[in-house]
């Protein structure tokens, strides 16, 4: 079946840095690629999604690239703030189910 | 807010206990679905309905049962309860097509 496997799974960058988070995926069909978001004591936040037929997408700091043939993507966050620290988590889906697999999570912390 | 409501916000029990878990959708959302998140693990896909058919099974034990009521609140139903059941519930609703809102979740904590 489908697998996702995300990296690194604790990620520490100086606050004013960027950070980069990647996701492989197994299923080729898959087409839908969201990252979400969760702080602490609350559930999941999107915070950017992507579809197969785009390979960057940009929302102020955060950007997600897709790379279809290698079947990666990842998360860029730049001039990281301490608001930024969370858990980020991504996910693949395919077909009409919007069935989410998804990635064991990434702890990020922004370092004053 | 995502506007996905959970009742309780936590819970204690006992082993060998059942507990019963509930979630209201956004207004207008047909699917729903359960989540396991075991401490500082990740999610783990449980069970999804939609319109009040169950559409998706995950990694949900026999001890575990879920439904949805034709009102489309879902209820996640855990009996038998072990130590390694505690850990946050969490429910996702979403629209025909686009992402899952996520609940705030139930905690539990089994003793």
């Amino acid at each position: 079946g489908e697998n996702v496997e995300q990296h690194p799974s604790t990620l520490s960058v100086q606050e004013g840095d960027s950070a980069v988070i990647k996701c492989t995926y197994s299923d080729s069909a898959s087409n839908y690629f969201p990252w979400y978001k969760q702080e602490l004591g609350k559930g999941p936040q999107l915070i950017i999604d992507i579809r197969s037929n785009v390979g960057e997408k940009k929302d102020q700091r955060i950007a997600v690239t897709l790379n279809k043939t290698a079947k990666h993507f990842s998360l860029h966050i730049t001039e990281t703030q301490p608001e930024d620290s969370a858990v980020y988590f991504c996910a693949a889906s395919s077909g009409s189910n919007y069935q989410l697999i998804w990635g064991a999570g990434t702890k990020l912390i922004i370092k004053p | 807010d995502s506007g996905v409501t959970q009742t309780p916000k936590h819970l204690i029990t006992a082993t060998g206990q059942r507990v019963t878990l509930r979630c209201s959708p956004r207004s207008g959302d047909l699917s729903v679905y359960w989540y396991q998140q075991s401490l500082d693990q990740g999610l783990q896909f449980l069970i999804q309905y939609y319109n009040g058919e169950e559409r998706a099974k995950g990694n949900i034990l026999e001890r575990f049962s879920a439904q949805q009521f034709p009102d489309l609140h879902s209820e996640l139903n855990l009996s038998s309860l072990e130590l390694g059941d505690s850990a946050l519930y969490f429910c996702a609703s979403r629209p025909l097509a686009g992402e899952q809102f996520f609940g705030p979740g139930t905690r539990l904590t089994v003793l």
